[in-house]
């Protein structure tokens, strides 16, 4: 069975500083995908990133940047010097791939407050 | 383009009734999937279907069903609500079916059980 683990459930820096949300997943399948979203107060899940299990290149977009080790079986993400805008609640997320199932396995998210 | 639409946004519904929820799909998008976000469980898959056929489900009773109709635009309906059933309802669109593509989410409907 699949499980996404979040173990920060909240998480307040002020802005500027970096801040780096956890998540850590378990899944028997050697093909899977890896996603981060984000849900801002109007509840809409923005989709940011998805990762497969054979890429462990971590990636960069602007402040937003991800560490993918499957030696520990995580997929961290980290924005660089924060800003309010930032405020919203972080879902890790995990997909099977082989049988094309689309059931994304949600960890139970990470709210993060920035405060000006 | 535009993103995926929900209808409605808000709900109050009472025990024992039933409730039917739509979904728009990003035009060209042939997969949408329903998921539950509730305080206490997160956010939980329900079913997925693409070309008109469910193809797959979570854990959920059979309260709760969907549809896709040709155009791709999916229902779902939840029958003798529970004051359980009270969430936020997210429906989510992509362009193929499994974890190939991404899946784009509409805003959700929040439904209340009194």
């Amino acid at each position: 069975a699949q499980k996404v683990t979040q173990a920060q459930t909240e998480i307040s820096v002020v802005e500027k500083e970096d801040v780096t949300l956890d998540c850590v997943y378990e899944t028997r399948d050697t093909t899977y995908y890896l996603f981060w979203y984000k849900q801002p107060p109007s509840g809409e899940l923005v989709f940011l990133i998805r990762r497969n299990s054979f890429d462990e290149q971590n990636e960069i977009s602007g402040r937003y940047s991800w560490n993918f080790q499957k030696s520990t079986s995580s997929f961290n993400f980290t924005i660089t010097a924060s800003q309010v805008v930032d405020s919203a609640v972080y879902f890790c997320a995990l997909s099977e791939a082989p049988t094309g199932r689309r059931a994304l396995t949600f960890g139970s998210g990470t709210r993060l407050q920035v405060q000006p | 383009k535009a993103g995926v639409t929900q209808t409605p946004r808000y709900l109050i519904k009472t025990r024992g009734q039933q409730v039917t929820l739509s979904c728009s799909p990003i035009s060209g998008h042939r997969s949408v999937s329903w998921y539950q976000q509730t305080p206490g469980q997160g956010l939980q898959f329900l079913f997925e279907y693409f070309s008109e056929t469910q193809r797959n489900k979570g854990n959920f009773p059979g309260r709760f069903s969907g549809r896709q109709f040709s155009n791709s635009r999916s229902e779902m309906n939840v029958s003798t609500l529970e004051l359980g059933d009270s969430a936020l309802y997210l429906c989510a669109s992509s362009l193929e079916q499994g974890a190939r593509s991404e899946q784009f989410f509409g805003p959700g409907t929040r439904l209340t059980v009194l």
